[in-house]
């Protein structure tokens, strides 16, 4: 059975980087799928913000692109995001996911970590 | 256009059969999936590519799509069906994902 598990900091100051960890259980990460972050705010919807392929290559969302790194570590079976220079609009639980893509039309994330509540204030 | 949409809220009667939508250009081009999402839950995956369940998602949840619409219909709902669906696709350039804003569905 594939599990994932968020961890990091519950609490990140304004300006400073949020930084979070992916441990992936029961499937390799480098024997394929692509990996994805996910957030949403408190009462409100989910925000897809990228994802990563096992051998590197990563795709964000376009509103987050220029403070969005993640990155993937096949020798520890996990993958990770950093946000810098956030603010209370990055306050949310953020959440790690499987993305099943075919790599022609069908891409859906069937395995999700159990998210993280990850709140910037000072 | 990279945006899915979905209506705010509908209501369903226990037993009955409610069909919730998911508009968005993209879908032309790329599978609509579902997503159920009960309060303090992480989303769960209910329906991918236009019409297929992940191991134990009851069968009452059932999926379609016509043009740049997706559909998810629950026939007979359980008062366990109550939550928010999202609808989630790849956008047009096929290397993002975008969400719906969320449909909440309550069982009366």
């Amino acid at each position: 059975q594939v599990q994932l598990q968020e961890s990091g900091p519950g609490l990140v100051k304004p300006s400073e980087t949020l930084s979070l960890t992916c441990d992936v259980s029961g499937y390799s990460i480098s024997s394929g799928f692509y990996w994805g972050w996910i957030r949403q705010p408190p009462g409100k919807g989910l925000e897809w913000i990228g994802t990563i392929y096992q051998s590197g290559d990563t795709y964000y969302n376009p509103s987050l692109k220029s403070r969005v790194t993640i990155s993937v570590d096949t020798s520890k079976n996990q993958f990770s995001l950093k946000l810098s220079s956030v603010t209370a609009a990055d306050t949310a639980v953020y959440y790690c996911a499987r993305d099943n893509w075919n790599g022609y039309d069908s891409s859906a994330y069937d395995y999700w970590g159990q998210g993280t509540l990850v709140t910037v204030s000072s | 256009s990279s945006e899915l949409t979905q209506d705010p809220a509908v209501s369903v009667a226990l037993g009955q059969t409610v069909r919730i939508t998911c508009q968005g250009d993209s879908l032309g081009s790329y599978y609509g999936n579902w997503y159920q999402q009960k309060p303090g839950q992480a989303p769960l995956l209910v329906i991918y590519a236009k019409n297929n369940r992940p191991s134990g998602i009851p069968d009452r949840f059932s999926g379609s799509s016509s043009g740049n619409t997706a559909s998810l219909t629950i026939t007979g709902a359980q008062a366990e069906d109550e939550a928010d669906y999202y609808c989630n696709s790849r956008d047009s350039s096929g290397k993002h994902h975008v969400f719906g804003a969320g449909t909440k569905v309550t069982v009366l």
